[in-house]
């Protein structure tokens, strides 16, 4: 069956970055897109942004573009996504998602010094 | 970006009870290739989203069918006939048709 497992969880200073990956299994990796979700405590869900593991082409939320970074390695099957320049306001739950049909664990990442 | 707006924020039902959620959307969802991107998604307590219905009506594989889905345009509606324990959590309605994709702000449907 499908699968996306997400890395642990992770705790950063501000100012620092966090990449976290986000492994795909039981389907073609290469012909669906991935999308990268945020959850802040207790809110709703915002779209991050998504990449096409095929190509590598990226679309990004205007609100995130210059904040998070995605990449692929098609060989593990795997979709990263970097975060730079952490605050107080990246600390959140982060899902990757297939079409919305499949959906990681979901990575905490936390900033505090 | 499109705003959708869920109603209402929280939802008391008993077991057995039929419920509806209303998500309406700042603009029409119908995309030009005639599809109309509106889905569905359920958030159990401490577990990721998962999604219930697509593309407005369509029932995902494996959801029961006291879950369906209606609308068009701005207007979608998510009804519940006959609430289970299972039910119970945060639904969100999620549109595809215009970047940014955008997701409501949520209803929590609690036991009474």
């Amino acid at each position: 069956q499908v699968k996306l497992l997400q890395s642990g969880a992770a705790l950063v200073k501000p100012g620092a970055s966090v990449k976290m990956s986000c492994k795909a299994s039981g389907y073609t990796f290469t012909d669906y897109w991935v999308s990268w979700v945020k959850q802040s405590h207790g809110k709703s869900l915002e779209w991050i942004g998504e990449i096409y593991p095929n190509s590598g082409a990226t679309n990004f939320n205007e609100k995130f573009k210059g904040k998070a970074t995605l990449t692929v390695d098609k060989s593990t099957s795997t979709a990263y996504m970097e975060l730079s320049r952490l605050t107080s306001e990246d600390s959140a739950i982060y899902y990757c998602t297939s079409g919305f049909a499949y959906w990681g664990q979901g990575t905490l990442v936390t900033v505090s010094s | 970006d499109v705003v959708l707006t869920q109603t209402p924020p929280t939802l008391s039902a008993t077991i057995g009870q039929s419920v509806s959620i209303s998500c309406r959307s700042s603009q029409s969802l119908l995309h030009s290739n005639g599809n109309t991107y509106l889905h569905w998604l359920l958030q159990r307590p401490g577990q990721s989203p998962q999604l219930l219905i697509y593309l407005v009506s369509r029932l995902e594989s494996g959801v029961p069918n006291r879950f369906s889905g209606s609308g068009s345009g701005t207007d979608f509606t998510l009804k519940i006939s006959g609430v289970e324990a299972e039910d119970l959590g945060v639904y969100y309605c999620v549109q595809g048709t215009h970047a940014p994709w955008t997701f409501g702000g949520g209803t929590k449907l609690e036991l009474k």
